[in-house]
């Protein structure tokens, strides 16, 4: 099967720790996506990744840190720094250029702090 | 910000009726995006119209475009129980690199039996 899979499902998170959300594609895609998702809101961009080895911030990268070693894999570190990590967080995947611009969303992995 | 805003940002509607929601958005584009979003998982994409492009269908879905007032609309006609989600739509600004995508508030809506 082909896709997007993040795990865990729900994480908990205690006070100045740092945890690590999973996104995991096989979809042969260049470019990966992470986003926010707050109760009743819309999606916001944390980091992209267009390539292995290179990404950049979104919207709302503090607190945040990303890395790009392999095609397959972006995890997502949510850091001590940021305050109000409760939330929704989703990861995508695309294959950049005219024709192809769909993103593919995993199922989410929610986090809530302890 | 948010470049898309969706309109209403809830609707329920019986079984069999239509359900039209609008998005309006800031700046030019290549294109504009529909997604479906159940409860709790991830978003599935449903159609994409390019910014030359005024209407577009896609079974049940039609997706209409106008770049001068700067939105869209998303018609889902005969609408089923399971249509109950929430729709957002996302726009993909004209020049930006990476496909980055911009999501409007999304509106839900509930279809009842």
């Amino acid at each position: 099967d082909g896709g997007i899979t993040q795990s865990p499902k729900y994480l908990f998170r205690k006070e100045g720790q740092n945890v690590t959300l999973s996104c995991e594609q096989n979809l042969n895609h260049d470019a990966m996506y992470w986003y926010r998702q707050d109760p009743g809101q819309g999606l916001r961009l944390i980091y992209y990744s267009q390539i292995v080895n290179d990404f950049q911030k979104g919207d709302i990268a503090e607190g945040y840190s990303v890395s790009r070693e392999k095609k397959e894999s972006f995890p997502l570190t949510v850091t001590s720094a940021q305050k109000n990590p409760t939330a929704f967080y989703l990861c995508a995947s695309s294959h950049p250029g005219q024709g192809q611009e769909t993103q593919y969303f995993g199922p989410g992995t929610r986090l809530l702090v302890l | 910000s948010q470049q898309g805003e969706e309109d209403p940002q809830a609707l329920s509607i019986q079984e069999g009726e239509n359900a039209t929601m609008n998005c309006s958005y800031k700046t030019s584009i290549n294109n504009l995006q529909w997604y479906r979003q159940n409860s709790g998982r991830g978003l599935v994409h449903l159609i994409l119209i390019r910014s030359n492009e005024r209407e577009k269908h896609s079974g049940r879905l039609r997706v209409t475009l106008d770049t001068s007032k700067k939105s869209s609309s998303l018609l889902i006609t005969a609408s089923r129980a399971a249509d109950t989600a929430s729709y957002f739509c996302a726009t993909d600004a004209y020049k930006a690199a990476g496909n980055k995508l911009t999501f409007g508030g999304g509106t839900r809506v509930l279809v009842k039996p």
